[in-house]
């Protein structure tokens, strides 16, 4: 059971907005930055949003990431289908020592 | 340009240890901390433990606290991850990464460590 709540799957079409939702609680999300990574079979995820909103500079800008309280989402705009991956959240949970979190990952399938 | 090269994964009984390393280059290694996260077969990510810039400040996820040891030498730009006490569900590719708290910018290719008897 992952410390923050992705959907395990989400899907749609070409050129369709597809968001993905990310629940946490205050010692994570609620209080730290949210992390969004993507990842192909076979490879090492890559960052495609820190810092809560900011996209590294090579991403493009159909990826946009948003927070409110204890829950972040990504979205991804103008679906295409070189977007079908595995998408992470991350963030830090200052519980106890502190500790690294990560959602359970979100499979998205563009049809 | 930045670049982790993690080395050091194979088979390994359970019980028995393997020690992880992670060169790194084209950063001011010393300047920023870094963390490992794994990825059991088919399963997400999961962090397994960080440390600061001059090594002094470590973390560790509850599930390796007491059996990993994360280490540095900055002198040399690498990084290592020290794994005593294998389970089988410590099979997984390490991923070393460049950063903590959830900012890892850049990310090695993995190494597989298997615990199987």
């Amino acid at each position: 059971q992952s410390v923050l709540s992705q959907p395990p799957s989400a899907s749609g079409t070409p050129g369709q907005r597809v968001t993905i939702s990310c629940s946490g609680s205050y010692p994570n999300i609620g209080s730290n930055f949210v992390y969004w990574f993507q990842q192909f079979p076979g490879t090492a995820p890559k960052v495609l949003i820190y810092r809560d909103n900011q996209r590294p500079s090579g991403v493009p800008d159909r990826f946009s990431g948003s927070k409110s309280g204890s829950s972040a989402s990504l979205t991804i705009s103008g679906l295409r289908s070189e977007d079908e991956a595995d998408y992470y959240c991350a963030a830090w949970d200052d519980r106890l020592s502190g500790r690294g979190v990560f959602g359970g990952g979100t499979k998205l399938t563009v049809l | 340009e930045v670049q982790l090269v993690e080395s050091g994964g194979g088979l390994i009984q359970p019980g028995g240890s393997l020690r992880l390393s992670c060169e790194a280059s084209g950063f001011a290694f010393s300047s920023y901390a870094m963390s490992w996260v794994r990825q059991a077969p088919g399963k997400g990510l999961e962090w397994v433990s960080c440390i600061s810039g001059n090594g002094l400040g470590t973390n560790y996820a509850d599930a390796v606290k007491g059996r990993f040891t994360i280490s540095r030498d900055n002198s040399m730009n690498t990084l290592s991850l020290q794994m005593d006490s294998l389970r089988a569900d410590d099979t997984a590719v390490y991923y070393c990464a460049r950063g903590r708290y959830g900012d890892y910018g850049d990310w090695g290719q993995g190494t597989l460590v298997t615990v199987s008897s």
